[in-house]
């Protein structure tokens, strides 16, 4: 079994500020890794994946992930925080292969909130 | 119409009444699922469908009844909810089993169902 833990619920933070949103996970196989948005009212949209290969992934929007195994961590920066990025943030994990079709693990999400 | 659309947006039923949920994706993918999404809790996935077939039931009461026509449509067939069940409900679709990009679900905006 999987699970996802986002460490914080809440992030505030001043615009042009550096942010950074925390994503633990557990697995006993091998993972692919993936960071979602959900503006208010709206459905989640994909901001990036880690699939294989640089543990550095760099998404839509600004954003950057870093996988880092032995710590099991899948932590999301952006180095200068806009107004619009206040959304909420969710984490999510899937084994990597042996199922055909896609299943997703979230975590319980971060709200962030980008003051003026 | 571009990406996944869901229909109605918002919707208010009593616990007697019986209303569908739509769901249409126009990405050409083979795999649609459905999640519920409530305050302070995780995505909880409910039904996978991929190439029309359900190939998940994640323990889901049978007031909720999903339906998958074609690879295009999903519905959720709703009967004697309860005020729990209020909540976001979200669909979502991906490309079939071609390794990572499988997992890339492309998530509609959701139907806010309040059920009195």
């Amino acid at each position: 079994a999987q699970s996802v833990t986002q460490l914080d619920s809440q992030v505030p933070v001043f615009e042009e500020a550096p942010v950074e949103l925390r994503c633990n996970y557990s697995s006993s196989v091998s993972v692919y890794l993936f960071w979602y948005v959900q503006y208010p009212n709206q459905g989640l949209q994909l901001l990036l994946k880690y699939l294989s290969g640089s543990t550095l992934v760099k998404g839509i929007n600004g954003f950057e992930a870093e996988f880092n195994k032995s710590q099991t961590s899948f932590h999301l920066r952006k180095p200068s925080v806009h107004i619009s990025d206040t959304a909420e943030y969710f984490c999510a994990v899937s084994n990597a292969g042996g199922t055909s079709y896609g299943k997703l693990t979230f975590g319980q999400g971060t709200i962030l909130t980008v003051h003026p | 119409e571009t990406g996944v659309t869901q229909t109605p947006r918002h919707l208010v039923m009593g616990m007697t009444n019986k209303k569908s949920l739509k769901c249409e994706q126009h990405l050409g993918h083979n795999a649609m699922y459905w999640y519920k999404q409530s305050a302070k809790k995780p995505l909880e996935l409910m039904f996978v469908y991929s190439l029309e077939e359900r190939v998940e039931n994640n323990s889901v009461p049978s007031r909720f009844s999903p339906e998958c026509p074609n690879s295009s449509h999903l519905f959720l067939h709703l009967h004697t909810l309860q005020p729990e069940d209020s909540a976001l409900y979200l669909c979502a679709s991906s490309q079939d089993f071609s390794g990572g990009s499988l997992y890339e679900q492309y998530f509609g905006p959701g139907t806010r169902l309040t059920v009195t």
